[in-house]
C-alpha cells in the first residue's frame, strides 16, 4: 500500500524549531520530488516546500524562505522539514505529499494525513 | 505572492455540469501547463483530480475535465453527484519568488 505518515508536529513557541518527518512506503520512494503543504484551521491549501528525487533542486514559499529547509534520505524514504524562527502564522496542519514525477511539477498524487504545528507562547 | 483566484463558491444540481475557474498571470497559470486541481472533503487530505491542465489521474472518474485559455484554468464536473460536494483547489507552477502557488479554493455545493 502506497503510504506517506507525517510525524513531529506538536505545540512549540514563537521563535523556537521543529523538525518534521514523513516515512514513505509503498513506492520507490528515490524516483520522486516530494513537498509539504501546509493548511491553516479553516483556509486554504499553501505549498510550503519542495524537493526534486536526488534533492538537486528545492523550493520554498516567500513565507518560510530562510527559515524552513526541506531534505531527503532516500536510503530511509524519509522527507524532512527542519522549520526554525516559528511565528504564530505558522500554525496549520503539515502534509507530506508526493509528485508525479521526479521534478517538481505540483501534481501530488499521494498524501499523508498531516501532522499538526501550533506555535504559541 | 498572490494566490491564484478562484471563485468562493459555486453550487449546481445533481446531473448538471459546472466550471471552477482559476486565473492567473503570464507567470503562472498564463505561461506554463503544470497546473494541477485537488479536491479535498471535511476532515480528509487533498485528492489530485487533474494534473498538467488536462490529465486525469487513473482512477479519476472522467466527469472531471480541465483546460486552459490564456491566464485561466478550468475545471469541469459533468453529471454533478452528491458526492463531488467538497472544496476544490487549483495550483499553479510559477516563476515568480515563490514557485508554486495555490488558488484560495472554491467550495462546491450539491444542491
Amino acid at each position: 500500500e502506497v503510504q506517506l505518515v507525517e510525524s513531529g508536529g506538536g505545540k512549540v513557541q514563537p521563535g523556537r524549531s521543529l523538525r518534521l518527518s514523513c516515512a514513505a512506503s509503498g513506492f520507490t520512494f528515490d524516483e520522486y520530488a516530494m513537498h509539504w503543504v501546509r493548511q491553516a484551521p479553516g483556509k486554504a491549501l499553501e505549498w510550503v516546500a519542495g524537493i526534486s528525487w536526488t534533492s538537486g533542486s528545492t523550493g520554498y514559499a516567500d513565507s518560510v524562505k530562510g527559515r524552513f529547509t526541506i531534505s531527503r534520505d532516500n536510503a530511509e524514504s524519509s522527507l524532512f522539514l527542519q522549520m526554525n524562527s516559528l511565528r504564530a502564522e505558522d500554525t496549520a496542519l503539515y502534509y507530506c505529499a508526493k509528485d508525479r514525477r521526479h521534478s517538481l511539477t505540483y501534481g501530488m498524487d499521494v498524501w499523508g494525513q498531516g501532522t499538526t504545528v501550533t506555535v504559541s507562547s | 505572492q498572490s494566490a491564484l483566484t478562484q471563485p468562493a463558491s459555486v453550487s449546481g444540481s445533481p446531473g448538471q455540469s459546472i466550471t471552477i475557474s482559476c486565473t492567473g498571470t503570464d507567470s503562472d497559470v498564463g505561461g506554463y501547463n503544470y497546473i494541477s486541481w485537488y479536491q479535498q472533503h471535511p476532515g480528509q487530505a487533498p485528492k489530485l483530480m487533474i494534473y498538467d491542465v488536462r490529465n486525469r489521474p487513473s482512477g479519476v472518474s472522467n466527469r472531471f475535465s480541465g483546460s486552459k485559455s490564456g491566464y485561466t484554468a478550468s475545471l469541469t464536473i459533468s453529471g454533478l453527484q452528491a458526492v463531488d460536494e467538497a472544496d476544490y483547489y487549483c495550483i499553479s507552477y510559477s516563476t515568480s519568488t515563490t514557485p508554486a502557488v495555490f488558488g484560495g479554493g472554491t467550495k462546491l455545493t450539491v444542491l
